[in-house]
């Protein structure tokens, strides 16, 4: 079955640096999603999009649907501790999110001391 | 509070034996969902059912097998003809229609040893 790309893979930084990773599709979605999971938990949704071009925020994150359709954005500032996990993003072609979900392969993020 | 729930957080197997996992919810969704997550990798479709009584399979379905006898649960079985199945199995559940994507469960770590 089809995987959404996340990039990068991982990333290590340091607390209260700010972070930027993406996904991108070769199909058209009209739902773009991203979720976190925290290790050994399930991934839990932090931000939903609809409308392509759509910026939406979350406390220190924001999302974003590319005007294409074909991609979407995670931007976290600022980051802390409890910003550890991996991150994904997921797409579906309706218009609630919630038909079957295609998701990404995942960002591992971690924070170095 | 509603939710959904997976059952047992760790469950150890022998080779050559069946096991069931257990996935309940109290949302009131019509649809549920497995997903298989192995170490670094993201999500993986094993099956899933859109309405009672009624299953497909999903990317891996080979070596598992499921029923939707309720709405309320979605059990999945590990046959022994699952040739690797240690891993992190992820359930999940969304309602139709809806604006939310999926809710997961917190997941079971099988191993068999």
């Amino acid at each position: 079955g089809q995987q959404l790309n996340q990039s990068p893979q991982s990333m290590f930084i340091q607390e209260g640096e700010d972070v930027s990773m993406n996904c991108t599709s070769s199909s058209i979605f009209n739902t773009w999603l991203w979720y976190k999971q925290d290790p050994g938990e399930g991934p839990v949704l932090l931000i939903a999009l609809y409308k392509a071009g759509e910026l939406t925020s979350n406390g220190r994150l924001t999302a974003q649907f590319g005007i294409t359709r074909k991609d979407s954005f995670l931007n976290i500032s600022a980051s802390i501790p409890s910003d550890v996990g991996i991150y994904f993003c997921a797409g579906s072609i309706s218009n609630f999110g919630n038909e079957k979900l295609t998701f990404g392969t995942g960002t591992r993020l971690t924070i170095i001391p | 509070d509603g939710g959904i729930t997976q059952s047992p957080k760790y469950l150890f197997r022998k080779e050559g034996q069946n096991v069931t996992l257990s996935c309940e919810q109290n949302l009131n969704h019509d649809a549920m969902y497995w997903y298989r997550q192995d170490p670094g990798q993201g999500l993986r479709l094993i099956y899933y059912s859109q309405i009672v009584n009624d299953f497909q399979k999903g990317d891996i379905a080979e070596g598992y097998s499921v029923s939707r006898e309720k709405k309320e649960s979605f059990p999945l079985t590990v046959t022994s003809a699952q040739k690797n199945p240690t891993a992190f199995y992820l359930c999940a559940s969304s309602i139709n229609p809806g604006p939310h994507g999926y809710t997961f469960g917190s997941g079971t770590r099988l191993t068999v040893v």
